[in-house]
Order: C-alpha cells, then structure tokens, then sequence
C-alpha cells in the first residue's frame, strides 16, 4: 500500500530534551516536506526536499533540522524543544519536486507536546 | 506574507444544501491552486488541483472549483451537502517555487 509513514503519532517530551520523529515513504517520491499545524494558523511549512541531500528552509524553520540521506526517509529533528514547538506534525510527499502539479501524500500526523 | 485568505474558519450547512467555502490568493503570478481536506485525526487528502488546464474543477466526493483571475479566489462548491463531508478543508498555493502556503483552513458542520 502506497503511504507515508510517520513515528511516533504521540509524544510528550520536556524542554531541552532532544527527540526524532521520522518520516518514511514507499512510493519513490523526490519530494518530501515537513508542515506543523496549529489552530487558526493553519498548516505551515517547516522544511522541504527536493531530493537526496537536497533540503530548504519553509516559512517556519527556526529550532528544526531535518536531513535526506536517503530517498524515502525524512527525518525531524528536534534539537531542544521548547513549549512553543508543541504542535501537530504532518509530513508530506510528491513524486516531483513542488512547482509541478503534483499531489502531496501527507502522514496521519505526529501530535507532540513540550511541557 | 500570506498568500491564501480562507474566508470563515467556521460554515454550517444543513444536509442537503449547497457548499461554498472561500479561498482567495495574493499573487501577480496565477498559481497553482489545491484543496486538501482533512477528516478527524487524519492527514490531509487531495480534494482537486488548478493547473491552468481548466478554471473550472472536478474534484472528488462531488466537489468543484472556480478559478477566478479577476477575482483572485478559488472558492470550493458542493451543489448538495452529506454528513460525511464534516471535516477541515484546507486551500493551498504553490507559486512556481518549492514552497506551499496552506489558508488557515475552514471548518465545515453539517447540520442533519
């Protein structure tokens, strides 16, 4: 089944604490992204990559990393969360790079709180 | 600076009756225009995509689109609500660049 993966889908963390959520997809996408939602802001763009070592900031990417050593996985990395990165994660792919057409598959979403 | 307005955060309709959720983007450039929608607890899916084929879109689960260049707006129709169309609709753009910029989104409750 063609799907985008995302792990954990609920994680409760302190501040400072480092923390990973992942990322997989299976359907050969070069394109993947990483959006947080939060209410009355809708969805934000964080990170972006257009293919394998290739990333680039969204509009909101302040306290975030990300990398693509390989094709299907893009990691989130979280280096000292803050209570203000308390927010619900989607990851997102399209077989093209953005600037196509393309459909973006989105994960079923990471909710992540920072006390 | 926001590229996409969703007008009301919040639209009942009864069963029945017609759908009309707005979206409206800043853009000297016609862009690429989508509607996501997304259930309860669930990512976001594809409701339809202008590509500057046709301004008027056919989407899934009887949903439709208008682009509208006079207008700037790309407003979402459905001629007859179902419950199970509750859920969050989202519109986005993509400017020719590698970004996306989603609209704040739009609650629809369907009213039995």
């Amino acid at each position: 089944e063609a799907q985008v993966t995302q792990n954990p889908r609920y994680l409760i963390t302190v501040t400072g604490k480092k923390l990973t959520v992942t990322c997989s997809q299976n359907m050969n996408h070069e394109y993947m992204s990483w959006y947080r939602q939060d209410p009355g802001l809708g969805l934000r763009q964080i990170y972006y990559s257009m293919n394998v070592e290739v990333t680039d900031k969204g509009d909101v990417p302040e306290g975030y990393k990300v990398s693509r050593k390989e094709k299907r996985n893009f990691p989130l990395i979280l280096e000292s969360p803050s209570p203000n990165q308390t927010s619900l994660y989607f990851c997102a792919s399209s077989l093209l790079a953005a600037g196509s057409t393309d459909t973006q598959y989105f994960g079923p979403g990471t909710r992540l709180t920072v006390l | 600076a926001q590229s996409v307005t969703q007008l009301g955060s919040h639209v009942s309709v009864s069963e029945g009756a017609l759908v009309l959720l707005r979206c409206n983007y800043s853009s000297s450039v016609p862009p690429y225009l989508f509607w996501y929608v997304q259930y309860p607890n669930q990512g976001l899916q594809l409701l339809l995509k202008y590509t500057s084929a046709a301004t008027l879109v056919k989407g899934i689960n009887g949903f439709e689109a208008e682009f509208k260049k006079s207008e700037t707006s790309f407003h979402l129709t459905k001629p007859s609500a179902h419950m199970s169309d509750a859920a969050e609709y989202f519109c986005a753009v993509n400017r020719l660049s590698n970004q996306f910029y989603f609209g704040t989104g739009t609650s629809l409750t369907v009213i039995p």
